[in-house]
């Protein structure tokens, strides 16, 4: 069973940029699977951020297209997502999902979630 | 992007109630449609894909339907676990988008 974990700094400060990663444990980042990331705030609920294949290819949401970008590490198993020019708006909680490719279903695979805020 | 929505926002139930939630999306989204459990401080729970197929472990007292612009989480004979926010999400291209949940709270 695929498991999860994000890790990251809970405190980014504005303009700056929000990395988190996370650690896949169960099977191979390089297995069949899309690795993505969504984020959740009590005013704007759950959004999709984007998400990445092993082999690089990714899709990101147009509303941060501009400002997030994923990437996959095969030598540590996991994934990371980088978001930069933050703003308060982008408080919230992170969480990294995980979808079998090709099986028709949506995300399986939940990290526990991360709280980032943004603030001087 | 396709806009989703749900009714009711929130809803009061008893244990043994049937529940149904609606969810209608903008736009056809033939049957790529998913549902999601969430409770307090936890990650969401994926319950149902492709609008009615339940996942694994999941009890037969829920069940989706629908296709198209419209669908419906029903529970049968709801149970203590079952009190969480539900979330429908659309997935039949990106950007994959939520709707904004529904509570159900115990009466």
């Amino acid at each position: 069973q695929v498991q999860l974990q994000e890790s990251g700094p809970g405190l980014v400060k504005p303009s700056g940029t929000l990395s988190l990663t996370c650690a896949v444990s169960g099977d191979s980042v390089r297995s069949y699977h899309w690795w993505g990331w969504v984020r959740q705030t009590p005013t704007k609920g759950l959004e999709w951020m984007g998400e990445i294949y092993h082999t690089g290819s990714a899709n990101y949401n147009p509303s941060l297209e501009s400002r997030v970008r994923m990437s996959v590490d095969k030598s540590k198993n996991n994934f990371g997502m980088d978001l930069t020019s933050v703003t308060v708006a982008d408080t919230a909680t992170y969480f990294c999902v995980g979808r079998v490719y090709g099986s028709g279903k949506m995300f399986e695979f939940w990290g526990q979630g991360t709280l980032v805020i943004v603030s001087s | 992007d396709i806009q989703m929505t749900q009714s009711p926002s929130s809803v009061s139930a008893s244990v043994g109630d049937r529940v149904t939630i609606t969810c209608r999306a903008s736009q056809t989204i033939s049957n790529w449609l998913a549902w999601y459990q969430q409770k307090p401080g936890r990650a969401p729970k994926l319950l149902i894909s492709k609008a009615s197929d339940l996942e694994s472990g999941v009890p037969p007292r829920f069940s989706g339907g629908g296709s198209g612009t419209d669908f419906t989480l029903t529970i049968n004979s709801l149970q203590p676990d079952d009190f969480a926010t539900y979330y429908c999400q659309d997935y039949s291209a990106y950007p994959y988008t939520f709707g904004p949940g529904t509570r159900l709270d115990i009466k």
